[in-house]
């Protein structure tokens, strides 16, 4: 069982609609959580780090369920930009480490 | 200002050729890391640096990969013998530990490694 897991989609949605994406991840002594955005043949980029509390960035909210070890992202009013592939992030730090580990992703398409 | 640059961007090698995958990180950045993206996954965790010391090194798939960083800044990853199956985007990214928000890594472009 991987470490992350997601599911990969496609989700293909129309401009302005609501879509939500799922996580899951395996270590219960994971502490940080990120959201990273991925476009066609680019390197990751930070979109939000998630917090216990939920946080939210415009259009964009993150939560985190520390108990399911489950951790979501909502796009509202989805714009044709926002296609990419999100990475769900878990930091896997310790005493000698400060990796991070990835998820498969999960690719959005946003249509006309 | 610079971000990470990684070179060269492409690299074809034939099977059983040794490579070597440059990466410049963010000037000032302490913490180097390596991940290996194959077609369709996220990236995979290599290795780790911080400033010339290798930290972590759990995630090298192989005694034919071999990373350094000698002066603590520019790192060189290494393929021995290419197989295959290290065909892959090859990322690098570096990070300066406490920096808001934490544990925030800047990606390079990547090397897209073919092996024929």
């Amino acid at each position: 069982r991987k470490e992350v897991e997601q599911d990969p989609g496609p989700f293909n949605v129309p401009e302005g609609a609501t879509v939500a994406f799922n996580c899951t991840y395996s270590n219960s002594a994971s502490q940080s959580f990120f959201w990273y955005r991925q476009d066609c043949r680019k390197e990751p980029k930070l979109l939000m780090s998630v917090y216990s509390s939920g946080n939210e960035d415009g259009r964009f909210t993150a939560q985190l369920n520390r108990a399911s070890q489950y951790i979501s992202l909502l796009i509202r009013d989805s714009k044709l930009s926002d296609s990419a592939t999100y990475l769900c992030v878990v930091f896997g730090g310790s005493y000698n480490t400060d990796k991070l580990i990835f998820g498969t992703g999960t690719r959005l398409q946003v249509f006309p | 200002g610079a971000g990470v640059s990684q070179s060269p961007r492409y690299k074809v090698a034939k099977r059983g050729q040794d490579v070597a995958l440059r990466c410049d990180p963010i000037s000032g950045h302490v913490s180097l890391f390596w991940y290996q993206q194959a077609l369709g996954q996220g990236p995979e965790f290599l290795t780790y640096f911080q400033n010339e010391a290798q930290l972590d090194k759990s995630g090298l798939p192989s005694d034919r990969f071999f990373a350094e960083r000698p002066e603590g800044s520019v790192s060189t990853l290494k393929i021995q013998r290419t197989q295959q199956e290290d065909s892959a985007v090859y990322l690098c990214a570096s990070s300066y530990p406490g920096a808001a928000p934490s544990y925030e890594q800047y990606f390079g472009p990547g090397t897209r490694l073919t092996v024929t």
